[in-house]
């Protein structure tokens, strides 16, 4: 596609449900990021692919968080289970190459609000 | 780990120039990106700078000093366009994630 697409674009959640968050990536990138931004904060690297091997977990806050690229490309970030402090936008980022300094590609992100 | 210190906000007059600051200190460090973030959007990418120095992109120029730590972004004939948050983001030697500062929301008076 043209862009990052992510959806839903906007997810309300009770507390204690588990919920998929979607990312479509530019076709043909290699590495896809997610990262978490809370309200007024930058975003925070929660874990990174490279094509289809997650290579980087280190920033998932709990083993409720779990994120799939099984064929190396659309992504899915799932958490389980989900608690109040959970509520924040998640970003989805692609890049051409493996490369740890290439500029990022971001999505419009998921707005997750758990009540 | 990664520190990155940047001014929460700022306000600048419309035609006027800008000049955001960002400090970084990291145990490895490969080089510093520049985003722009309007409200309830996608971060984009302005800069990215490995190198000391200055670049300068069109009304955008972003600065390194790699022995202070230290960059800023300047903006230049301000538009009202340009009211946004700006984020200033590290890269470390040998990792993939970006350790990005929280961000400086700017606001573009008339």
């Amino acid at each position: 596609g043209a862009g990052v697409s992510q959806s839903p674009r906007y997810k309300v959640a009770k507390r204690g449900q588990d919920v998929a968050l979607r990312c479509d990536p530019i076709s043909g990138h290699v590495s896809l990021f997610w990262y978490q931004q809370a309200l007024g904060q930058g975003p925070e690297f929660l874990t990174y692919f490279q094509n289809e091997a997650q290579l980087d977990k280190s920033g998932l806050p709990s083993d409720r968080f779990f994120a799939e690229r099984p064929e190396g490309s659309v992504s899915t970030l799932k958490i389980q289970r989900t608690q109040q402090e959970d509520s924040a936008v998640y970003l989805c980022a692609s890049s051409l190459g493996g490369y740890g300094n290439e500029k990022l590609f971001f999505g419009s992100g998921t707005q997750l609000s758990v009540l | 780990g990664q520190n990155i210190d940047q001014p929460t906000e700022m306000t600048a007059t419309e035609g006027a120039i800008v000049q955001i600051n960002c400090t970084y200190q990291t145990s490895g460090f490969n080089g510093l990106f520049w985003y722009q973030q309007h409200a309830g959007e996608a971060p984009t990418f302005l800069s990215y700078n490995v190198l000391d120095g200055l670049e300068e992109k069109g009304r955008f120029s972003s600065f390194l000093s790699r022995s202070k730590g230290y960059s800023y972004l300047l903006l230049k004939e301000l538009q009202m366009k340009d009211s946004a948050s700006y984020l200033c983001a590290a890269s470390g030697a040998g990792s993939y994630q970006l350790t990005f500062g929280k961000g400086t929301k700017l606001s573009v008076i008339p």
